[in-house]
């Protein structure tokens, strides 16, 4: 079945660094560009980072430039997420999604069940 | 402060209808970008359910609608159910922030 599970959040001081990962099953990864969306206890959503299929082009938003790293490893079927110089605002449950393709594009069509990233000392 | 405008709450009886507006501008849904809607039920993933402005994933019932004008997208919401409270997110593309820009959500209570 198609899915993704995240992995690798927890509490972490402010300043420090995390990774998480996001193990794809189901799919071929390397169809598809990938995203990180997060959501801050109680609030909306907010897209973070994508990088297209094959990794050449990455993007983030202006929240976490500079500080958040997208990538993946295709033959390991996994996406990441480098995060540095973490601030308590980062603070959220993160998101991997799969973006579609054709009609679906910009689109997310697949998504984890999030793993939840606290920013406190 | 969300790109996407939309009403924190809406509200409507079982059976009617309700519809929930995405207000964007000439970077994002002026510009010919579709709009997206989810559905994320409580202490659930968001879930697709309006992709293109119009189409719905399989498995979504037809009581939903999509559509787009100018700078504005809406999400109808037919025959309401109890199982439809909760909240929806209406998304898209922006070309001058280049990334993806979601509206702050719409809490949909069913009275």
């Amino acid at each position: 079945q198609v899915q993704v599970v995240e992995s690798g959040g927890g509490v972490v001081q402010p300043g420090k660094s995390l990774r998480l990962s996001c193990a794809a099953s189901g799919f071929i990864l390397s169809n598809y560009d990938m995203h990180w969306v997060r959501q801050a206890p109680g609030k909306g959503l907010e897209w973070v980072a994508v990088t297209r299929y094959d990794g050449s082009n990455k993007y983030s938003a202006g929240s976490v430039k500079g500080r958040f790293t997208i990538s993946r490893d295709n033959s390991k079927n996994t996406l990441y997420l480098q995060m540095d110089s973490l601030r308590a605002d980062d603070t959220a449950l993160y998101y991997c999604a799969r973006e579609g393709l054709n009609l679906i594009l910009h689109a997310f069509d697949i998504w984890g069940q999030g793993t939840l990233v606290t920013v406190s000392s | 402060q969300s790109v996407l405008t939309q009403p924190p709450s809406v509200s409507g009886a079982p059976g009617q209808r309700v519809t929930i507006s995405c207000t964007g501008s000439s970077s994002n849904i002026g510009a010919g970008y579709d709009v997206h809607w989810y559905q994320q039920l409580p202490g659930t993933a968001p879930q697709l359910l309006i992709y293109g402005n119009t189409n719905r994933p399989s498995g979504v019932p037809d009581r939903f609608s999509g559509s787009r004008s100018g700078t504005s997208a809406s999400l109808a919401i037919t025959g309401l159910q109890a199982e439809d409270e909760t909240d929806y997110y209406c998304q898209s593309y922006d070309s001058s922030l280049s990334g993806w820009v979601f509206g702050g959500g719409t809490k949909l209570t069913v009275l």
